[in-house]
């Protein structure tokens, strides 16, 4: 089955750097690579989607890069915000009905 | 707005009393999920529904059961909670179409397991 892969566990940056999360999965046949973003006490949300059709996908400062040979993805956000602040998870599947399988998570902090 | 709704928000219980959570839908989505998540963890999925075909992980504890009784509604069913059951569950929705995998996640119901 699927095994993703997230790292860091951790990351701190002043506002205004940049943040970038890395994951690799194990499935060559996984085609669909979302990542949420989960504030503390709430739910998940999605907040950037990739299909392995493209190498990369952006939206404003937020953009996904995507490694088919590698096997391996990352989020990169630009400008971080202290609003930035929150978990981020990565997930990848086939598209078709399969479960998602997410990262570990890594818990972002945006000092001011 | 069309979205997945969690009852209740916040649930209490004490060790071994069974205790129901219940998730509905107003997107008319083909698949629930029941995840479980833990403090500093990933999101762990207990089961899901494809409309009424249920499947279970293969770690899913025989302590937990599920109820899909039409569309709209799910149900999480812990017949004797423990402390380790202290967790978030969140219910998650999406179409069961090629092509189309977003999840959407309910606001989850916070159990706490005395």
């Amino acid at each position: 089955g699927e095994n993703v892969e997230q790292h860091p566990s951790t990351l701190s940056v002043q506002e205004g750097d940049s943040a970038v999360i890395k994951c690799t999965y194990s499935d060559s046949a996984s085609n669909y690579f979302p990542w949420y973003k989960q504030e503390l006490g709430k739910r998940p949300q999605l907040i950037i989607d990739i299909r392995s059709n493209v190498g990369e996908k952006k939206d404003q400062r937020i953009a996904v890069t995507l490694n088919k040979t590698a096997k391996h993805f990352s989020l990169h956000i630009t400008e971080t915000q202290p609003e930035d602040s929150a978990v981020y998870f990565c997930a990848a599947t086939r598209t078709g009905f399969q479960k998602l399988v997410f990262g570990t998570g890594t818990r972002l902090l945006v000092s001011p | 707005d069309a979205m997945v709704i969690q009852n209740p928000r916040y649930q209490v219980t004490q060790f071994g009393k069974p205790v129901t959570l219940s998730c509905s839908q107003t997107l008319n989505h083909n698949v629930m999920y029941w995840y479980q998540q833990k403090s500093s963890q990933a999101p762990k999925l207990l089961f899901h529904y494809y409309d009424k075909d249920f499947n279970n992980e293969a770690d899913t504890p025989d302590n937990f059961q599920s109820r899909r009784p039409n569309t709209s509604f799910c149900f999480l069913d812990i017949r004797s909670p423990g402390l380790g059951d202290t967790a978030m569950y969140l219910c998650a929705t999406d179409k069961g179409l090629a092509g189309h995998n977003e999840q959407f996640f309910g606001p989850g119901t916070r159990l706490t397991v005395l």
